[in-house]
């Protein structure tokens, strides 16, 4: 399946610091979503970006798109503890309401 | 809130046992999705249904199948529990893009982890 790929596969950091997460995907997107998932629990949203957009902002998170090189990143700035979870990049190519995701970047947040 | 939710958090099923996996949605969405989620895999697509008594396969329906006899509830089935099926399994609903919703997320349930043995 055309499936985006997350760099780094686990990122570890310290409280404050900022993370950085990429996502890599394969053929032309409607938009790219990034999701959070805590440990054990069912996938959050946290942001969609439409193909014709090139970054968008949300609280800490700051997303952008690059359709030419087809690769999205996820930043966080001043990350807290409460970040630790795994983070997917999600791509919506055939405009049916469908999602393929990334196999997910694990990031550890320490106090 | 949008919720979702599945029948059960935890699952031990015995091999060729025939297990239902129920997912419940409450805000009206057309579409639901099921998703099993594996280490080093990701989530992967089951099945998923745009309207009720609609299906279509997803990218590894082998060995489940589904049902939505009501729009606000969608079942997995697996005809014949094995051992490779022991997974995390996922429901999500989402709206239809072609009904003025300007959001298309995902909203997923708390995952139900099921052991086959």
């Amino acid at each position: 399946s055309q499936q985006g790929e997350e760099d780094p596969q686990a990122l570890s950091i310290q409280e404050g610091e900022n993370a950085t997460m990429n996502c890599s995907y394969k053929t032309s997107i409607n938009n790219l979503q990034w999701y959070r998932q805590n440990s054990g629990r069912g996938l959050v949203h946290l942001i969609l970006i439409r193909s014709n957009e090139r970054e968008k902002h949300s609280g800490r998170l700051r997303v952008t798109l690059d359709t030419s090189k087809k690769s999205s990143s996820l930043l966080i700035t001043a990350s807290r503890a409460a970040d630790t979870a795994s983070y997917f990049c999600a791509t919506d190519y055939t405009g049916y309401s469908t999602l393929t995701f990334g196999k997910g970047t694990m990031l550890l947040v320490s106090p | 809130d949008v919720k979702v939710t599945q029948s059960s958090r935890y699952l031990v099923k015995r091999t060729g046992e025939k297990v239902f996996l129920e997912c419940v949605q409450d805000m009206d969405h057309e579409n639901m999705f099921w998703y099993r989620q594996d280490p080093g895999l990701g989530l992967r697509l089951i099945y998923f249904s745009y309207d009720v008594k609609m299906k279509e396969k997803g990218d590894i329906p082998e060995g489940y199948s589904v049902s939505r006899e009501k729009k606000e509830r969608f079942s997995l089935i697996l005809e014949s529990a094995s051992t490779n099926q022991t997974s995390m399994y996922l429901c999500a609903s989402s709206p239809d893009q072609n009904s003025g919703s300007k959001t298309y997320e995902q909203y997923f349930g708390p995952g139900t982890r099921l052991t086959v043995t």
